[in-house]
């Protein structure tokens, strides 16, 4: 079945470093996938809309890369800071279905001082 | 700001008891989404409305239903809440269907 895939285990780094998140996903191409920042108790913030025509978007401290024949996409965030602290999810549409966004699980992103 | 309200942000109700959801949006959007998610789950899309047209994902229990009376408001209506309903209840709208989703804070379902 079609699905997408996030590390599960949080990930820990240190101030200024930079943090790179996976998203993979099965099956269908989309056209498009999404990137999110959900805070705990919070509903989730968009962050980055990458195309599928698209290598690379970025957006200050942030970027996102988009490749389509290893069905993955990596999420960074530079110059890391403890406020960038959350779980981030990718989201795109998995049935082509042109409405539905289906969203990762998110990771887990620790930042310490 | 234009932004998504969601009321209540905490809703506590009883086995059975039928409970209503709201959220309204002063962005004027198209598109609005209903997603339930559990604890370190993906939200999961319920239904959502292109303007009055009505979208049920296929999965989602008859117990969800949903009402959208303007552009401005829609509501989620569970009408026999279970323990396994306890969860976030998220709203997000959208200008075009699979556009950037705009969501509010969510309404966190308790279920005794």
């Amino acid at each position: 079945s079609q699905k997408i895939e996030q590390n599960s285990e949080a990930l820990n780094i240190q101030e200024g470093k930079t943090a790179t998140l996976t998203c993979n996903y099965t099956n269908y191409s989309p056209a498009y996938l999404q990137w999110y920042r959900q805070d705990p108790g919070r509903g989730p913030v968009f962050l980055l809309l990458i195309r599928e025509n698209e290598k690379e978007k970025r957006k200050e401290r942030l970027k996102v890369t988009f490749d389509t024949t290893l069905k993955q996409s990596l999420f960074h965030i530079t110059a890391s800071q403890p406020a960038d602290s959350a779980t981030y999810l990718c989201a795109l549409d998995l049935s082509n279905s042109g409405y539905a966004l289906n969203f990762g699980k998110g990771t887990s992103l620790l930042v310490t001082p | 700001d234009a932004m998504v309200i969601q009321n209540p942000r905490y809703q506590v109700t009883q086995f059975g008891k039928p409970v209503t959801l709201s959220c309204s949006q002063t962005l004027n959007h198209n598109v609005m989404y209903w997603y339930q998610q559990k604890s370190s789950q993906a939200p999961k899309l319920l239904f959502h409305y292109y303007d009055k047209d009505f979208n049920n994902e296929a999965d989602t229990p008859d117990n969800f239903q949903s009402r959208r009376p303007n552009t401005s408001f829609c509501f989620l209506d569970i009408r026999s809440p279970g323990l396994g309903d306890a969860a976030m209840y998220l709203c997000a709208t959208s200008t075009r269907q699979g556009g950037i989703q705009y969501f509010g804070a969510g309404t966190r379902l308790s279920v005794l």
